[in-house]
């Protein structure tokens, strides 16, 4: 079983859409929880953080993280054709060096 | 600031050539990262420095050597490389302890071994 997985897409959604990406984890020591999206052949951007369980909100990204059942989510409000990227999930042991990703999923929203 | 930065956005080189990777953060973190990346895969880490000092390697070929000449700057050398280490090499730093310890990452270098 892999540490972190999350389904590959590709993942196709109308404009205006509501978007709901998701990672499942293996490792109950995970603290941090971050979502990057990133563009071909670009680096990673930093979209969201999330210190332990709760959710978190920035625009139109809500973050959700649920440590008893190893779940988190990233949900995308009004999408935008922008928003067409790759989202990769990552995560980190309290004081732990090393942040492990998620596969990613190909996310295209159509105009 | 929020940027990492990350010379020369593409490389090409031959199997015999040396060069170098260079990576610059100004925003006084004391971990710094590299990462490589193939298409439609994620990030796999190679290198971590905290304090300017080598704290994990994740077994990467010698051909592959890592330098932190200040808390700033992360070097990465190339020598004898492989055309299957063609990929995008991603630079990241984040603070070393505390909440806040998202990783921030570089655009990349796209290294095309021929």
């Amino acid at each position: 079983q892999k540490e972190v997985e999350q389904d590959p897409g590709p993942l196709s959604v109308p404009e205006g859409a509501i978007v709901s990406l998701n990672c499942t984890y293996s490792n109950s020591a995970f603290q941090y929880f971050m979502w990057y999206r990133q563009y071909s052949r670009k680096g990673p951007e930093l979209l969201m953080y999330t210190y332990s369980s709760g959710n978190k909100e920035d625009g139109r990204f809500t973050a959700q993280v649920d440590k008893s059942s190893k779940y988190i989510s990233l949900f995308i409000r009004d999408s935008q054709p922008s928003d067409s990227a790759t989202y990769l999930c990552a995560m980190k042991v309290d004081y732990g060096q090393n942040f492990v990703f998620g596969p990613g999923t190909r996310l295209s929203v159509l105009p | 600031d929020t940027e990492v930065t990350q010379t020369p956005k593409h490389l090409v080189m031959g199997m015999t050539n040396k060069k170098s990777l260079k990576c610059e953060q100004h925003m006084g973190h004391r971990a710094m990262y590299w990462y490589k990346q193939k298409a439609k895969k994620p990030p796999e880490l190679m290198f971590v420095y905290s304090y300017e000092k080598l704290s994990i390697n994740e077994s990467v070929p010698s051909r592959f050597s890592p330098e932190c000449p200040n808390s700033s700057l992360l070097n990465l050398h190339l020598h004898a490389l492989q055309p299957e280490d063609s990929a995008l090499y991603l630079c990241a730093s984040s603070q070393e302890q505390g909440a806040f310890t998202e990783a921030f990452f570089g655009q990349g270098t796209r290294l095309t071994v021929v």
